[in-house]
């Protein structure tokens, strides 16, 4: 089945710097790749997603890549801000398969 | 629209006892996922239901089950606690079969203890 590995698992930047995250996928069919943010104490929410038809998906200050031929994504968050700090999870899927996750990346905004 | 809901919020139980956790998806909603969160383990998928019927099972013993009603609510059922059981649990709404590019809204979760 499939495996998503996420990379790093903690990651700190300063308030406006950049912070890129990565994940890696298995099965090449997988053609859907969500990406959610968790805050502390609250559910995940989807904050940006894109198909396998798709290179790069912007919106304002967050940009999702994908790389099919590597099988890996990317999520960029640019000018980050305090309220950015939460753990962030990416998941692949097919079809009517259900999504599998990475196990998260616990994103620090220091001001 | 009302979100995803889910009850209890928390819950303590003890090894060897059962428990059973309610999900409510948002009004339309036909599919319901449910997952664990552990620290450093993210979300793991347990099963899915659209329609009443389990569409995908994942990777968990026997004594986790699930079910899902005709007004979508679905319950899940943990039988013979362990203490490795203790996680967040939570589900996740959708229009269509989970996957299949359908959003999923997620429900603030259970926190299920075992002692």
């Amino acid at each position: 089945g499939e495996n998503v590995e996420q990379h790093p698992s903690t990651l700190s930047v300063q308030e406006g710097d950049s912070a890129v995250i990565k994940c890696t996928y298995s099965d090449s069919a997988s053609n859907y790749f969500p990406w959610y943010k968790q805050e502390l104490g609250k559910r995940p929410q989807l904050i940006i997603d894109i198909r396998s038809n798709v290179g790069e998906k912007k919106d304002q200050r967050i940009a999702v890549t994908l790389n099919k031929t590597a099988k890996h994504f990317s999520l960029h968050i640019t000018e980050t801000q305090p309220e950015d700090s939460a753990v962030y999870f990416c998941a692949a899927s097919k079809g009517n398969t259900p999504l599998v996750f990475g196990k998260g990346t616990r994103l620090s905004v220091i001001a | 629209k009302a979100g995803v809901t889910q009850t209890p919020r928390y819950l303590i139980k003890t090894r060897g006892q059962q428990v059973t956790l309610s999900c409510s998806p948002i009004s339309g909603h036909r599919s319901v996922s449910w997952y664990q969160q552990t620290p450093g383990q993210g979300l793991q998928f347990l099963f899915e239901y659209f329609s009443e019927t389990q569409r995908n099972k994942g990777n968990f013993p026997g004594r986790f089950s699930g079910r899902q009603f005709s007004n979508s609510r679905s319950e899940m059922n943990v039988s013979t606690l362990e203490l490795g059981d203790s996680a967040l649990y939570l589900c996740a709404s959708s229009l269509a079969p989970a996957g299949a590019y359908n959003e999923q809204f997620f429900g603030p979760g259970t926190r299920l203890t075992v002692l």
